[in-house]
């Protein structure tokens, strides 16, 4: 049990539509990451959040945004769904600490299937 | 676009017997983990190796990292049906920075 929880679990959009998934970072960690992980395939970085400021960016276009609140849980949005976001949507929390090791926790993630 | 490629691709073995696992990565890293996902669920971090070391060990799994030719295996000895899963290597430039996965090795560990 990592501490990392995600909703939804699973949800399901049609494309076009908008989607917000969250995730609360264990305990005592203040840094946030999000990965997409589309079926068959390795995580893929998204972007990452320390202390409510956007810390990073993979190869993602703008409609993919999110949050990080004071309490350091995190929000990814997702504007104008299209098929290909269908994945499994990785949360990813690590402390000041763990910032130095690498080491990452990740919850149990969110799979949204687009139609 | 992802750094590192696992190798190989799937794995089945009976219990007992040992799994190797290789991955090679492409650019400069400041240190190369390895994590396992049951099922389509969380990742589940296992080690973590700078690029400093050439060799760690925890409990049932041995690490080994070559920088010059950019390449890790995983090794896990005695292997259990739990450790069935997929494996995952991932590097990261610097540490705290973003993680670039692979593409995973599924193995089967039969009873």
């Amino acid at each position: 049990e990592t501490g990392v929880t995600q909703s939804p679990t699973h949800l399901i959009k049609t494309r076009g539509q908008q989607v917000t998934l969250r995730c609360s970072s264990q305990s005592g960690h203040n840094t946030v990451s999000w990965y997409q992980q589309a079926l068959g395939q390795g995580p893929q970085f998204i972007f990452q959040y320390y202390r409510e400021e956007e810390n990073g960016r993979g190869n993602f276009p703008p409609r993919f945004s999110g949050l990080q609140f004071p309490n350091y849980s995190s929000e990814l949005n997702v504007n104008a769904l299209e098929l290909d976001d269908s994945a499994l949507y990785l949360c990813a929390s690590s402390s000041q600490q763990g910032a130095l090791t690498g080491e990452l926790f990740f919850g149990e993630g969110s799979r949204l299937t687009v139609l | 676009s992802q750094q590192g490629e696992e190798d190989p691709q799937a794995l089945s073995i009976q219990e007992g017997e040992n799994a190797t696992m290789n991955c090679s990565y492409k650019t400069s890293i400041n240190n190369l983990q390895w994590y396992r996902q049951n099922s389509g669920r969380g990742l589940v971090h296992l080690i973590l190796i700078r690029s400093n070391e050439r060799e760690k060990h925890s409990g049932r799994l041995r690490v080994t990292l070559d920088t010059s030719k950019k390449s890790s295996s995983l090794l896990i000895t005695a292997s259990r049906a739990a450790d069935t899963a997929s494996y995952f290597c991932a590097t990261a430039k610097a540490a705290g920075n973003k993680l670039t996965f692979g593409g995973g090795t599924r193995v089967l560990v039969k009873p």
